[in-house]
């Protein structure tokens, strides 16, 4: 099973919520990824965990908070998001974080801050 | 720091032609190379990866790139392109012990009937 799940698939938010998208996979990876992915455009990275601990902040803005609760979940939370944060989220997994492991990427929460 | 350039943002072919999509990648170090497809409103699938295993790598749905170190490409090949492989490519490079993939900017395929 190479299934990397995402929850919501669509999510609506006015710039005043509080809102979270949830991750899941279920192949041993220990290392997970948040990208954000404009419209025609490669995915930027966000976060990445290792082994459940972060590793890696590409300097996101703090209305981003990551959480890794165990090895197989990553949420991202959102507060006070403005409508330029409007996208595709991508979550991805890989054994470890080490360059030559494939990413294995989920479907996508598509965002609408209004 | 390694980068990857992919050469024409948009290709077009006719159905049952070659299909060719060009990436060039600079790394410093030996690379891991790979190519992602990307269907409309869905995420990343992994077509193929090169690990220094083999310079030619054979990929799902047909797909196959050769790895030249001497022109630093990893070029990706389809013999005869069929409408379902309408998409977004990226290709994509890490290197041992680094901590993120970077990506090209991509390129549309579209397949004319």
């Amino acid at each position: 099973d190479t299934e990397v799940t995402q929850t919501p698939k669509h999510l609506v938010m006015g710039m005043t919520n509080k809102k979270s998208l949830k991750c899941e996979q279920h192949m041993g990876h220990r290392a997970m990824y948040w990208y954000k992915q404009k419209a025609k455009k490669p995915p930027e990275l966000m976060f990445v965990y290792s082994y459940e601990k972060l590793s890696i902040n590409e300097s996101v803005p703090s209305r981003f908070s990551p959480e890794c609760p165990n090895s197989s979940l990553l949420n991202l939370h959102l507060h006070a998001l403005q409508p330029e944060d409007s996208a595709l989220y991508l979550c991805a997994s890989s054994q470890t974080q080490t360059g030559s492991y494939e990413q294995y990427f989920g479907p996508g929460t598509r965002l609408t801050v209004t | 720091a390694q980068s990857v350039t992919q050469l024409g943002s948009h290709v077009s072919v006719s159905e049952g032609a070659l299909v060719l999509l060009r990436c060039n990648y600079s790394s410093s170090v030996p690379p891991y190379l790979f190519w992602y497809v990307q269907y409309p409103n869905q995420g990343l699938q992994l077509l193929l990866k090169y690990t220094s295993a083999a310079t030619l790598v054979k990929g799902i749905n047909g797909f196959e790139a050769e790895f030249k170190k001497s022109e630093t490409s990893f070029h990706l090949t389809k013999p005869s392109a069929h409408m379902s492989d309408a998409a977004e490519y990226f290709c994509a490079v890490s290197v041992q012990g680094a901590q993120k993939l970077v990506f090209g900017q991509g390129t549309r395929l579209t397949i004319n009937p």
